[in-house]
């Protein structure tokens, strides 16, 4: 079965830190991975995709195959990027499975 | 419409009471996703509309959950005989095609007393 993992409901770190959600997934093919965000009282969006290998608001993230990861990771983190983060697996072309979040808090 | 368009934004319903969420998609996207988003259950996949073929029921948690999306647009989530572990935001999201991102709408909020 095709399947993401987010095995922290919650993280919270001190603004500066550095900071890593983490995101396993399950899935016998070739996974299209993204990681979305939704901050307080704004809509979820998409923060980033895999296949872009691109750096958003200084948030980045590697596919792992050999780990069957995607963690999202940020060097210093800002009070801003509060917010809940879901992983999101991409499979059968466009069926779109994401994992139960994380909730970070970027306290002062 | 600009964005994916979700109404009603909050219901309040009775436990038992039947429901209707309704969402618009972007227009010319063909795919269509349904989900249910709550405290402790993250973003839970309900149903998957592509185009002209057979949805993707497979995350409806009971019988009393159905779907429709008539002429390939707008879509319906009916919940019947509501229970009240049925509260929480109800999310939709469209995309235009392949590897595209999901664009969602607000969502409904659905409260069952």
């Amino acid at each position: 079965a095709q399947r993401v993992t987010q095995p922290e409901k919650l993280l919270s770190v001190f603004k500066g830190a550095p900071v890593e959600l983490k995101c396993n997934y399950s899935y016998s093919g070739s996974p299209e991975l993204f990681w979305y965000v939704q901050y307080s009282r704004q809509r979820l969006q998409l923060l980033l995709r895999h296949i872009s290998r691109e750096s958003i608001k200084g948030f980045t993230a590697d596919l792992n195959k050999g780990e069957t990861s995607f963690h999202l990771k940020k060097p210093f983190a800002q009070e801003e990027d509060s917010a809940m983060y879901y992983c999101a697996l991409l499979y059968n072309n466009n069926d779109m499975r994401f994992g139960a979040g994380t909730r970070l808090t970027v306290k002062p | 419409g600009a964005g994916v368009s979700q109404s009603p934004s909050n219901k309040v319903t009775e436990k038992g009471k039947d429901v209707e969420l309704r969402c618009d998609p972007i227009s010319g996207h063909t795919a269509l996703y349904w989900y249910r988003q709550s405290l402790g259950q993250g973003l839970e996949f309900l149903i998957y509309f592509q185009g002209n073929s057979a949805p993707d029921k497979s995350g409806l948690p009971s019988d009393r959950f159905s779907a429709e999306r008539t002429g390939g647009s707008v879509s319906t989530l009916t919940i019947q005989r509501t229970q009240q572990e049925d509260s929480a935001v109800y999310l939709c999201a469209s995309t235009g095609g392949v590897n595209e991102k999901l664009f969602f709408g607000s969502g409904t909020q659905l409260s069952v007393l």
